[in-house]
């Protein structure tokens, strides 16, 4: 059964400060992705990691992949407020079809930054 | 993504009684995934459904649960006899097919409610 770790599960930092999100996984994976869900919404897609060495950035946020290690990180630099959510990191694993079929989630890691 | 509609957003039922989720993909999408966040937990998956086949159903559980995704109309997910703890976000997700480089989208989801 493949298993999916993430750490910190909570997090609380200050405004400008960087920090790192972990997530760990049990088994060969084809694709890992991370999303952000705020309070009472919906997953919205961050980055979509398709193989090892690949490091992808938005904003703020650079994600990357060692499926050698079967590590993800999700690096925040310079956070500020708006950051804020829960960030969830899912993995498909290399039997499964594709799409969402068969994601493994995280447990998600609460973020919340401080002005 | 707001373009995967999901209805209701709420509900409530009592024990006993049936629920009725409806998951609408989005357009060109011939894939629908369901999932089930209970709260403080990362997403669990559920069942992945093409048009009128099932395709992977070994998240559902074996009782009071079925989904279906007819040739016309919304995906429905179906919870016969709710029990308190069938209370959770059920989300739905869709894809346009299985390729390597295929994303879902999730809806906003339903929250369900057993008192």
């Amino acid at each position: 059964e493949l298993k999916v770790e993430q750490n910190p599960l909570f997090l609380s930092m200050q405004e400008g400060k960087n920090y790192t999100i972990y997530c760990n996984y049990s088994t060969t994976s084809d694709r890992l992705y991370w999303y952000r869900q705020d309070p009472g919404k919906s997953l919205e897609s961050l980055f979509v990691l398709l193989s090892n060495g690949a490091v992808k950035q938005e904003g703020r946020l650079m994600a990357s992949l060692d499926t050698k290690a079967r590590l993800s990180t999700l690096h925040i630099t310079a956070a500020v407020h708006d950051l804020s959510a829960t960030y969830f990191c899912a993995v498909l694993p290399s039997s499964a079809g594709g799409g969402a079929d068969g994601l493994t989630f995280g447990k998600g890691t609460h973020l919340i930054i401080q002005p | 993504n707001a373009d995967v509609m999901q209805n209701p957003r709420h509900l409530v039922r009592r024990r006993g009684q049936e629920a009725r989720l409806r998951c609408s993909p989005m357009k060109g999408h011939s894939h629908v995934y369901w999932y089930r966040q209970l709260p403080e937990e990362g997403l669990k998956f559920m069942v992945y459904l093409q048009k009128e086949n099932i395709i992977d159903e070994s998240g559902m559980p074996k009782e009071r649960f079925s989904a279906e995704f007819p040739k016309e109309g919304p995906s429905i997910l179906r919870i016969q006899q709710v029990v308190r703890g069938d209370s959770a976000a059920y989300f739905c997700a869709s894809s346009p097919g299985v390729s390597s480089n295929t994303e879902a989208f999730f809806g906003q989801g339903t929250r369900l409610t057993v008192v």
